[in-house]
């Protein structure tokens, strides 16, 4: 089946320092891979996105690769910001048959960047 | 302006008290689906449609119903709500057309049912 692990939280940073939040994910085929962001009282909001294997997305100084042989999607930033206190989903879709169009969620990293 | 709709943004209830929840999506999207975030748990889909009078069930349905009456609209049914149903709701939509089927999300629904 389809289904995303995420590292657990909550992550605490300082600001400008470097962040890493893992992702792996289980899918058949070739699957679509998203970080999503979720900032305090809003909904979720897309950040980037992969769709082929060594594809590399990147917003905002975040980016991610999706690692086909290690079944990856690592969300980094080099220098966060206290702007970036939000949590974080990785999230797939497998565009075939039953669950096409469907979206399979991790279950969210918080991150806190204090000044 | 693109975006995903959602009223009452918060709705406090009581048990039994039948309530509408509406989304509604101004993008043309043929996909639509509604999600339930609660902590811990991250988000669980409880319904999605394809299509207009297209519906199916997600992982979470229970208590639960839908309809697709337009494209456009998508409203979460609660016939009788019960305290385990307190959450956060979002709805969210995509294109159907080829390609990664990103969703777009609405801004979320706070519901506490005492």
């Amino acid at each position: 089946g389809n289904s995303v692990t995420q590292m657990e939280g909550p992550v605490t940073l300082s600001e400008e320092a470097f962040l890493t939040i893992n992702c792996t994910y289980t899918a058949t085929g070739y699957p679509s891979l998203f970080w999503y962001v979720q900032y305090p009282g809003e909904g979720l909001q897309l950040l980037l996105k992969a769709t082929k294997a060594d594809d590399k997305g990147s917003n905002k100084g975040f980016e991610a690769t999706y690692r086909k042989e290690t079944t990856s999607f690592h969300l980094e930033k080099g220098s966060v910001q206290v702007s970036d206190s939000a949590v974080y989903f990785c999230a797939l879709s497998n565009n075939r048959g039953s669950t096409l169009g469907r979206l399979y969620f991790g279950r969210g990293t918080q991150l806190t960047v204090w000044p | 302006e693109a975006q995903v709709t959602q009223n009452p943004r918060y709705l406090i209830t009581v048990t039994g008290k039948k309530l509408t929840v509406t989304c509604s999506q101004n993008m043309n999207h043929e996909y639509m689906s509604w999600y339930r975030q609660d902590p811990g748990l991250g988000l669980r889909q409880i319904y999605y449609s394809m299509n207009v009078e297209v519906t199916d069930k997600g992982d979470v349905p229970e208590g639960y119903k839908v309809s697709r009456k337009e494209k456009r609209n998508f409203p979460l049914i609660l016939e009788s709500p019960s305290p385990n149903q307190t959450s956060l709701y979002f709805c969210a939509s995509s294109f159907m057309g080829q390609g990664s089927y990103e969703q777009f999300f609405g801004p979320g629904t706070r519901l506490t049912v005492l």
